[in-house]
């Protein structure tokens, strides 16, 4: 069975510059979570998705954050415009649903400059 | 408010040593617990989770975990550590009551093995 799939796995970008993060979900998985790990911290939720619509987007920096999830399938995450302060790792997790194993994607290393 | 503490920023042990991964949580929910390992460039992998029964959960590579609800506690155990281990370990909790399956993550564990 195929895990999670993220790309990009590294970005460098300069502030004030937008990225966006692709992620593949294990396939038949309902729900997909996006978080942001910094450095020396344990990820934090930015946002869950249940099939195409939001659950939780409640630590999500709406003012420039956005994610979709089109088709309940695969989802982006956007940046725009970056700061410094969101250098992290980008980790995205699928599960079947409810409180089931969070299968985690290898990342995406971002590094404002 | 919830939280995750792992109050082990970094543990050096030996190889062939035993080992004790601490976590602690405050939740006002029954919470279900999970521990995961994270090594370098990589995403996390599931090492064990308790939902409910029995409290002495085991896991993969050797694993296992204790649910001690009076002492709001889920540490990591594993009896004899292999270099390959050295990794980063995150205790992350759910409420049992909820059915979005959110987590919330300690801040981890880093685990150097000694030769």
């Amino acid at each position: 069975e195929a895990g999670v799939a993220q790309s990009p796995r590294y970005k460098i970008i300069e502030k004030r510059q937008s990225v966006a993060f692709w992620c593949n979900p294990i396939s038949g998985h309902a729900t997909l979570y996006w978080y942001q790990q910094i450095l020396g911290q344990g990820p934090k939720l930015l946002i869950q998705f249940q099939n195409n619509g939001v659950v939780d987007d409640s630590q999500l920096p709406k003012d420039r954050f956005s994610a979709e999830r089109l088709k309940g399938v695969d989802s982006t995450l956007k940046i725009q415009p970056a700061k410094l302060e969101d250098s992290a790792v980008y980790l995205c997790a699928s599960s079947p649903g409810g409180k089931e194993t969070q299968y985690f994607g290898p990342g995406t290393r971002l590094l404002v400059l | 408010a919830q939280s995750v503490t792992q109050p082990d920023i970094h543990i050096t042990v030996s190889e062939g040593a035993s080992l004790e991964l601490r976590c602690n949580y405050s939740y006002g929910a029954t919470p279900y617990l999970f521990w995961y390992v994270q090594s370098p460039g990589q995403g996390l992998q599931l090492l064990l989770k308790y939902f409910s029964g029995d409290t002495l959960v085991q896991g993969i590579k050797g694993f296992e975990a204790e649910f001690k609800r009076s002492q709001s506690s889920f540490n990591l155990r594993k009896p004899s550590v292999h270099w390959s281990d050295a990794a980063e370990y995150f205790c992350a909790v759910g409420a049992r009551s909820s059915n979005t399956g959110k987590l919330i993550f300690g801040q981890g564990t880093t685990l150097q093995v000694k030769p």
